[in-house]
């Protein structure tokens, strides 16, 4: 199996820009996707993929990707992007199996 | 559009067995893979097993392989996940998920989840 590893938390002033990054080997060879998370709230998918987001989910939010790190940017960050995100893809054996980074809290200040 | 609710959820003391169900409706369910994801209190997010659309394919998660067995019936639209020999460490909150496997590009994802139901193991 394999590990992906998020900062626990970050902050961002309402507005600005936020990286949120996800290391791990598995992302040598797969896209991670994105998940956001709000309190008491199932997980809601932001990115997959190279760059895709799902309908619905503001332009405001990219993904990008270098050697074992994958990255979350929230441009122009708002008051209710505050949440846990975190980032997942499959495990580098290669088989169906995944794995989730310990998540990232983002506080939008 | 697309819904997925989970049940079975409950109370269960160790060494015990529950059965969670997640009904799916707005969307072809024979057509794709599911899978289920937990979330401990206050904790982050662990994938825990998936199945193929025909059923033909499954995996686990180590820290449930032998314990867990996940299947569907697609004549009902439906998943389960059968848990037995529950450890306290198995208190979640069990989510099912809808999952899009890209075997070439490397870009899967689960794009639909339910609200999840809630699992407490304990004496």
């Amino acid at each position: 199996s394999s590990e992906l590893t998020q900062d626990p938390a970050v902050s961002v002033a309402l507005g600005q820009t936020v990286r949120i990054t996800c290391q791990g080997d598995s992302l040598r060879s797969y896209y991670a996707s994105w998940y956001q998370q709000k309190p008491g709230q199932a997980p809601v998918l932001v990115i997959y993929g190279k760059n895709n987001r799902p309908s619905g989910i503001p332009d405001r939010f990219s993904g990008s990707s270098s050697g074992n790190t994958a990255s979350l940017t929230i441009t122009g960050a708002q008051a209710e992007d505050e949440a846990d995100y975190y980032c997942n893809s499959r495990d580098s054996s290669g088989n169906l199996h995944w794995v989730f980074g310990g998540g990232t809290k983002l506080t939008v200040l | 559009q697309v819904q997925l609710v989970e049940s079975g959820g409950g109370l269960v003391k160790p060494g015990g067995s529950l059965r969670l169900s997640c009904a799916a409706s707005g969307f072809t369910f024979s057509d794709y893979y599911m899978s289920w994801i937990r979330q401990a209190p206050g904790k982050g997010l662990e994938w825990v097993s998936y199945i193929s659309s025909s059923s033909s394919y499954t995996n686990y998660a180590d820290s449930v392989k032998g314990r867990f067995t996940i299947s569907r019936d697609n004549a009902k639209n439906s998943l389960y996940l059968q848990m037995n020999s529950l450890r306290a460490e198995d208190t979640a909150v069990y989510y099912c998920a809808r999952v899009i496997v890209v075997v070439v590009a490397g870009s899967d994802h689960f794009d639909y989840w339910g609200q999840g139901t809630l699992v407490t193991v304990s004496s």
